[in-house]
């Protein structure tokens, strides 16, 4: 496997169901992150985990709960979620050069299609 | 606050000719990069091209050039010589502090 990749890629939920979405990237970055993307909207990123610490988390209900357990792998888990949460969730990862603050460009994953019932 | 602004919802552009999709952007960081990204319908992200606040010549990668004009704070894409295989969504990004946001994106047509 190369770049970034993430399971599964089209996902149908209830909204009492609990899933998790998998992102898994084979190169070597450091940073990763979770966007949501829906119709006519701007990409939003959810959160951001950078050197396996998890440095942004812009107001996302609770309902999504993210974990990085190491530097190549991140999981976004979801519970009781609303229809309005049906989205394309894209993962990406940069590599971020500690004690400099900055980010690269960022290489996606191709994302997993969620729809919420 | 920082801001990107793509005023082409839509465009359509006969195969082989070139096309330049614009992007503004707003920010009050000295040091900030700026990239576009292009979506086909699978919808993957895939990244095109970079450019530093600071990098005195427009950055060029293949038939993708940035015309980055920093007085103006805009940063276009040119895509030369267009091709069927770039009908997609091209979103313009900025980073700043840490933080990077999207535009909503341009949609590309290449009619043949």
């Amino acid at each position: 496997e190369t770049g970034v990749t993430q399971t599964p890629r089209h996902l149908v939920m209830g909204m009492t169901n609990k899933k998790s979405l998998k992102c898994e990237q084979h190169l070597g970055h450091n940073a990763m992150y979770w966007y949501k993307q829906s119709a006519k909207k701007p990409l939003e990123l959810m959160f951001v985990y950078s050197l396996e610490e998890r440095v942004e988390n812009n107001s996302v209900p609770s309902r999504f709960s993210p974990e990085c357990p190491n530097s190549s792998h991140l999981f976004l888990h979801l519970h009781t979620l609303q229809p309005e949460d049906s989205a394309l969730y894209l993962c990406a990862s940069s590599q971020v050069e500690p004690g400099q603050g900055s980010s690269y460009e960022q290489y996606f994953g191709p994302g997993t299609r969620l729809t919420v019932t | 606050a920082q801001k990107i602004t793509q005023t082409q919802p839509g465009m359509f552009v006969q195969e082989k000719e070139a096309v330049t999709l614009d992007c503004t952007y707003d920010t009050s960081d000295q040091s900030y990069g700026l990239f576009w990204y292009k979506q086909p319908s699978s919808g993957e992200m895939i990244f095109l091209i970079y450019q530093g606040s600071y990098d005195e010549q427009n950055a060029t990668e293949g038939r993708y050039s940035l015309n980055f004009q920093k007085a103006r704070k805009s940063a276009n894409l040119v895509i030369s010589a267009s091709q069927l295989g770039d009908s997609a969504m091209y979103f313009c990004a900025m980073r700043g502090n840490d933080k990077i946001i999207f535009g909503k994106g341009t949609r590309l047509h290449i009619l043949p």
